[in-house]
């Protein structure tokens, strides 16, 4: 069956540590996108890919760092940067066309600073 | 700037009872309207989209509009159960990415 595969399912990352979700799909979408959600709050867009090799700034982009290398695959990498990182991560991707069709998520990263 | 609003934010119902969920966005230039279940710890599964040109989708025992010169989308659950009970999620599409709403927790009891 087609989807996104999101890994870990949980993370602890230590303090100053670098640490990378993982996100691969077999739908054959072009566009891929990292979101951010915390209680309370609506989902927050981290970074976005329209193509292999290209990627754009989201919302709430400070901290965070990704790579478009291959069609399937779209790693976000949580920064010691990032002073706030413990959250749940969504991975999604959508075909090409404007409107044509929706979002397919993956089951989520939930990551914890401990 | 795009912003999405869903009302109400909870909602506790007995089994058997009609709902609507109300979800408004401020910039009606959105290619669709996408509506999303999300259980406790879990991703997000699709319900319904609509697109632009679209009025209506139906799925089942769910029915979600849309007035895009409102700026306003209603989900309505027919008959609702205790298996509905999830947060529902608003996004709408527009600039090729998802701007979401911070949702309805819904709790369904017997």
């Amino acid at each position: 069956d087609g989807g996104i595969t999101q890994s870990p399912k949980y993370l602890f990352r230590k303090e100053g540590q670098n640490v990378t979700l993982s996100c691969e799909q077999n739908l054959n979408h072009d566009a891929m996108y990292w979101y951010r959600q915390d209680p309370g709050q609506g989902l927050r867009l981290i970074y976005y890919s329209q193509i292999v090799n290209d990627f754009q700034k989201g919302d709430i982009a400070e901290g965070y760092s990704v790579s478009r290398e291959k069609k399937e695959s779209f790693p976000l990498t949580v920064t010691s940067a990032q002073k706030n990182p413990t959250a749940f991560y969504l991975c999604a991707s959508r075909p090409p066309g404007q409107g044509a069709s929706g979002y397919t998520f993956g089951s989520g990263t939930r990551l914890t600073v401990v | 700037k795009q912003e999405v609003t869903q009302i109400p934010a909870a909602l506790s119902v007995p089994e058997g009872e009609n709902l609507v969920l109300n979800c408004s966005f401020t910039d009606s230039a959105i290619y669709n309207l996408q509506w999303f279940r999300q259980d406790p710890g879990k991703g997000l599964t699709s319900l319904l989209l609509i697109q632009s040109s679209q009025r209506e989708q139906t799925s089942g025992r769910l029915n979600a509009s849309l007035d895009k010169s409102s700026g306003r989308s209603t989900l309505y659950i027919a008959a609702s159960q205790p298996g509905d009970s999830a947060t529902y999620l608003c996004a709408v599409d527009n600039t090729d990415k998802l701007i979401f709403g911070t949702g309805t927790r819904l709790q369904v009891f017997p």
